[in-house]
């Protein structure tokens, strides 16, 4: 049992290039997370999911693309990467909208 | 909107304190409220989860108490020890949210030998 998995750990982009970061989770939970972490900072909500087929907009999605096809997986697509988006990214999964969250490890971006 | 202050930002103790963390938020119609720890580099560890209709927590030697009414939570450490030192995160499930967490800042606690 895995966990919460995420990938790359670390990554640098450049100025207008697109990557998608990897998150998946084996504990068969119906609600995911997208986090991002500016260094000082507490954890910002990007997008979340409650189910395969259905995301929806947390406060910060403003350059970030979700989907969500399968229970497991929950990209975050950065389409035109700019340094306001150098940060850290936690992926998190949950069971019920009530009960606690599980983090991945998080990937690191800079963006040059 | 809901916001969450955790005071002090930063605590440094002697090995063996007692210590008291405190987080504060501005709404209180939460369904819960989280403690987390977060070690350099990595991911966040769940500690403890209090429901809105709780009080208080305990786990081993730590013990989270929750007062909705007045919009604070303390999470009180006993005999600190180096192992403890990491950022605390102090996180509240809105009322009527789906499941997302609004966070705090952190406080990050060192225990010195």
């Amino acid at each position: 049992n895995a966990g919460v998995t995420q990938t790359p750990k670390f990554r640098i982009l450049k100025i207008g290039q697109s990557m998608t970061l990897q998150c998946t989770q084996d504990m068969n939970h119906n609600y995911m997370y997208w986090y991002r972490q500016d260094p000082g900072m507490g954890l910002k909500l990007i997008y979340y999911s409650v189910g395969a087929g259905i995301t929806d907009k947390g406060e910060v999605p403003n350059g970030y693309n979700v989907s969500r096809s399968t229970t497991e997986d929950f990209p975050l697509r950065l389409e035109l990467a700019a340094p306001s988006q150098t940060s850290v990214y936690f992926c998190a999964s949950g069971d019920r909208g009530r009960e606690t969250q599980y983090f991945g490890p998080g990937t690191r971006l800079l963006v040059l | 909107k809901q916001e969450v202050t955790q005071i002090p930002a930063a605590l440094s103790v002697p090995e063996g304190e007692n210590l008291v963390l405190n987080c504060s938020f501005t709404d209180s119609a939460i369904y819960n409220l989280q403690w987390f720890r977060q070690d350099p580099g990595k991911g966040l560890t769940s500690l403890l989860l209090i429901q809105s209709s709780q009080r208080e927590q305990t786990s081993g030697r730590l013990n989270a108490s929750l007062d909705k009414s007045s919009g604070r939570s303390t999470l009180y450490i006993a005999a600190s020890q180096p192992g403890d030192s990491a950022t605390y995160l102090c996180a509240v499930r809105p009322g009527g949210s789906q499941g997302n967490l609004i966070f705090g800042k952190g406080t990050k606690l060192s225990v010195k030998p």
